[in-house]
């Protein structure tokens, strides 16, 4: 089954990290880009970066340049979102998806969503 | 970055009736081989984004025929020919064109 399986909620302090993974099965975990979406509550979606499972190369949104950090584990096909330095505006929903490299490349698209990790940053 | 702004907040839809929901950029998303990169996603409440057009007018793999999208260049429009009870949510657009990838604010779908 085609999926991307992501890892359960958190509650984090402000000023800590939290680390969230997601599985992808079905697929060729290097075929395609995994991003990092999140959603704050009652807000729209917001791009945070991507990974290239392949190669490891990434690219961050300038607002997280410096706390963010993508990662991945081509041996488990899991990619993972670190996120550091937590206040409450890091509140959300962090979604993964999947597409592919490039334009010219079928699959252009985020075709595949994980289910989302809700990440509570609360004193 | 390029700003995407879909200035329908609000949109109450009649069943069996059509529906427009209107997306525009800050720059156009036309490739010179000739393809938009503005992508539709449907958020039904509760659940993650799902793929609803691909290069401003193809439906994704699934998608009813009800939907439809085009444009070109810095406008876009999604469409739905008659709504279904089943297709309220948030629907956003997203230009793929450059990094970093930017989303419409949303436009919410509910029933009258």
């Amino acid at each position: 089954q085609v999926q991307l399986v992501q890892s359960g909620t958190e509650v984090k302090r402000p000023g800590a990290s939290v680390k969230v993974s997601c599985k992808a099965s079905g697929y060729s975990f290097i075929g395609y880009y995994i991003h990092w979406v999140r959603q704050a509550p009652g807000q729209g979606l917001e791009w945070m970066g991507q990974i290239n499972p392949n190669s490891g190369g990434t690219n961050y949104a300038q607002k997280f340049q410096g706390r963010v950090t993508m990662t991945r584990d081509t041996s488990i096909s899991t990619a993972y979102l670190d996120l550091s330095s937590l206040t409450s505006d890091d509140t959300a929903v962090y979604y993964c998806t999947r597409r592919s490299a490039r334009p010219s490349i079928s699959g252009y698209y985020f075709d595949l969503w994980g289910r989302g990790t809700l990440v509570t940053v609360s004193s | 970055d390029i700003v995407m702004t879909q200035s329908q907040l609000s949109l109450p839809v009649t069943p069996g009736e059509p529906a427009s929901i209107s997306c525009r950029s800050s720059q156009s998303l036309l490739d010179r081989n000739g393809d938009n990169y503005l992508d539709w996603y449907l958020q039904k409440p509760g659940q993650s984004p799902q793929l609803l057009i691909y290069l401003g007018s193809y439906r994704a793999s699934g998608v009813p025929d009800r939907f439809s999208g085009s444009g070109s260049g810095t406008d876009f429009t999604l469409k739905i020919s008659r709504v279904e009870a089943e297709d309220v949510g948030v629907y956003y657009c997203m230009q793929g064109l450059q990094v970093p990838l930017t989303f419409g604010g949303g436009t919410k779908v509910e029933i009258k």
